[in-house]
């Protein structure tokens, strides 16, 4: 079955770095994201990884896939109060639905 | 200034209506999506559409319906039928065929139940 779970919540300090952990069952899956929500807005895209490369970094960010252990995680190098929001990850399934399983997110709270 | 845009950004509607939810987008996509957002959850998909003039139910599609008679606009309508409305709802697009199916989002429609 299509499953992806996350922890609830993550807390830091401001400056330090957030590592973000998201696990999968699907071994199907293509592409693997991160979105962004800030209170009551949409999803903002991160970035995203194909299944079959290991690691991607974007600026601050750095995703890292272990497609062993189905095994996903974002970190955010020094990071700021501005990036407190809600992190869901999501698999997309290869079948001709392009749909996306989510996970049910991660609180960030970044402390001053 | 392309974009997904979603209106109203709140909505309130007495039990037993029903209420239509728009979408449009301007980006030229080929699919649209809708999803319902629970606090403390993450999306759950309703229907989506890859095609004008076709679309397929998700995962929780009872209770709501769609028409996609454009390409740029695929309202969502939330019937009286629907047991338990309140919640906030996302719609999203995406270009077929371009390899990553990447999904963007719009800025949600907040749905209430007087």
């Amino acid at each position: 079955g299509e499953d992806v779970e996350q922890s609830l919540f993550l807390s830091v300090r401001e400056g330090d770095s957030s590592v973000i952990n998201c696990t999968y069952t699907d071994s199907s899956s293509t592409y693997l994201y991160w979105y962004k929500q800030e209170p009551g807005a949409g999803l903002q895209l991160l970035t995203y990884i194909f299944s079959n490369m290991d690691m991607k970094q974007d600026q601050r960010l750095t995703v890292l896939l272990n497609k062993k252990d189905k095994h996903l995680s974002l970190r955010i190098a020094d990071t700021q109060t501005g990036d407190s929001a809600i992190y869901f990850c999501a698999e997309s399934i290869m079948d001709s639905s392009y749909k996306l399983i989510f996970g049910s997110g991660t609180r960030l709270l970044v402390r001053p | 200034d392309g974009g997904i845009t979603q209106s109203p950004k709140y909505l309130f509607r007495k039990e037993g209506q029903n209420v239509t939810l728009s979408c449009e987008q301007n980006l030229n996509h080929d699919a649209m999506y809708w999803y319902r957002q629970d606090p403390g959850q993450g999306l759950r998909l309703i229907y989506y559409s890859q095609i004008v003039n076709d679309f397929q139910k998700g995962d929780i599609a009872e209770g709501y319906s769609v028409s996609r008679e454009k390409k740029e606009s695929f309202p969502l309508t939330v019937t009286s039928a629907q047991k338990n409305p309140t919640a906030f709802y996302l719609c999203a697009s995406s270009m077929v065929g371009s390899g990553t199916d990447t999904q963007y989002f719009g800025p949600g429609t907040r749905l209430t139940v007087l």
